[in-house]
């Protein structure tokens, strides 16, 4: 079985510019998180979709971030305009089941480093 | 707002060594806690999970205990070995329906040779 699948593994970005980042998740899994780390801080939660709705988005720094998911397959993460405090490793995690009861697979991250 | 802090932040020890790494929540409602692993450039593997009403979890080698009136988890690791060498996380899916993670920031582990 594929695992969770990110893309680009790195970007690196001018302040201002767009970047657009990529998640394949487990074929079969509904459930898509996305987290984020910036550097010396915790992994921190962005959103939650189940299929292609929306669950939860409260973790969303604010407007500049747009999260789809495309007919409930993969997801991207719209950053734009960067800014500099947008740099970090940004995971993706798909679960079959809510709540993670059956545990997450987690893609290998995006490091995006906006200069 | 649940609060996970993990201590200690960094740990060194010697291959063979049985060691333990902390984690302690502020909010005891949880509803499941796990651990994760994290090796340099790859993502979090899941460990181990721990659902409210349980007490631990065993698989191998790793063994989690979870104590909610007190707000502590501990990860036991028996016979260390340099391959265990990694970062450790935790993380709280609080009660509610709520779907996030909580992570502490994590413990990384060296097993020396």
């Amino acid at each position: 079985e594929a695992g969770v699948t990110q893309f680009p593994s790195h970007s690196v970005i001018e302040k201002g510019q767009t970047v657009t980042l990529r998640c394949d998740p487990i074929s079969g899994h509904d459930n898509l998180y996305w987290y984020r780390r910036v550097m010396g801080k915790e992994i921190k939660f962005l959103l939650h979709f189940v299929k292609e709705s929306k669950q939860d988005e409260s973790g969303m720094p604010n407007n500049r971030f747009l999260a789809e998911r495309t007919g409930g397959t993969y997801s991207t993460l719209k950053v734009q305009p960067a800014e500099l405090e947008d740099s970090g490793v940004y995971f993706c995690a798909s679960s079959s089941y809510r709540r993670g009861r059956l545990g997450y697979t987690f893609g290998s991250g995006t490091r995006l480093t906006v200069v | 707002k649940q609060e996970v802090t993990q201590i200690p932040a960094a740990l060194s020890v010697p291959e063979g060594e049985n060691l333990v790494l902390n984690c302690s929540f502020t909010d005891s409602a949880i509803y499941n806690l796990q651990w994760f692993r994290q090796d340099p450039g790859k993502g979090l593997t899941s460990l181990l999970l721990i659902q409210s009403s349980q007490r631990e979890q065993t698989s191998g080698r790793l063994n989690a205990s979870l104590d909610k009136s007190s707000g502590r988890s501990t990860l036991y690791i028996a016979a260390s070995q340099p391959g265990d060498s990694a970062t450790y996380l935790c993380a709280s899916i609080q009660q509610g329906g709520s779907e996030k993670l909580v992570f502490g920031k994590g413990t990384k582990l060296t097993v020396n040779p």
